[in-house]
């Protein structure tokens, strides 16, 4: 068990420019949540999948986000038009339907848009 | 948004003493988790405890819920330099899975 993974750790990118992030969660969890959290405050809720079903999408998400889980199990959240607001890191974390409640978290990927 | 606060927003104690932070939040819950989160890192689950229950433990941790106040407490006893980090109170927000945050409390232990 390697933990939940993501790739870049690190992304510098400009204005305008897309950017896709990647998460591997634990093998075996089938459940996978995208958090983003800025400087001085608590993770805030983007969306989560169930295998390859995208069950809830927060308003944060907007038309410029767009997350992926197409086999059910990696992920991908690719952001278009990159804007100066969404400098933030971005969390993954997964869980196991039939295990409790807690979720494991990646050690996120930190955006920061020029 | 974010579900409720926490208190202090920064606490910083001396090595070996006990500290103490609190948590509310807004809505019917079915449990409660705590989160710590070290400079620049992913979060770490530290307890669940359930809206039944009214307290709990785990090693140097001990929580509290009272679901008439909308309030937590975590206490860490005789506190090390290695817990100095954020913590995180996290809510199921009405049974849902996603969870929803407090915005943190600040832990500095002075050696």
């Amino acid at each position: 068990d390697t933990g939940v993974s993501q790739d870049p750790r690190h992304k510098i990118t400009k204005r305008g420019q897309n950017v896709t992030f990647r998460c591997d969660p634990i093998s075996e969890h089938n459940r996978l949540y995208w958090y983003r959290q800025t400087l001085g405050q608590g993770p805030e809720f983007l969306t989560y999948f169930q295998n390859e079903a995208q069950l809830e999408k927060s308003r944060l998400l907007s038309d410029r986000f767009s997350a992926e889980r197409p086999k059910g199990s990696f992920s991908t959240l690719e952001i278009q038009r990159t804007e100066q607001g969404d400098s933030a890191m971005y969390l993954c974390a997964s869980s196991y339907l039939e295990g409790g409640e807690e979720q494991y978290f990646g050690p996120g990927t930190r955006l920061t848009v020029t | 948004s974010q579900q409720g606060e926490e208190d202090p927003q920064a606490l910083s104690i001396q090595e070996g003493e006990n500290a103490t932070m609190n948590c509310s939040y807004k809505t019917s819950i079915n449990n409660l988790q705590w989160y710590r989160q070290n400079s620049g890192r992913g979060l770490v689950h530290l307890i669940l405890i359930r809206s039944n229950e009214r307290e709990k433990h785990s090693g140097r941790l001990r929580v509290t819920l009272d679901t008439s106040k909308k309030s937590s407490s975590l206490l860490i006893t005789a506190s090390r330099a290695a817990d100095t980090a954020s913590y995180f109170c996290a809510t199921d927000d009405q049974g849902a899975q996603k969870l929803v945050f407090g915005q943190g409390t600040r832990l500095t232990i002075n050696p």
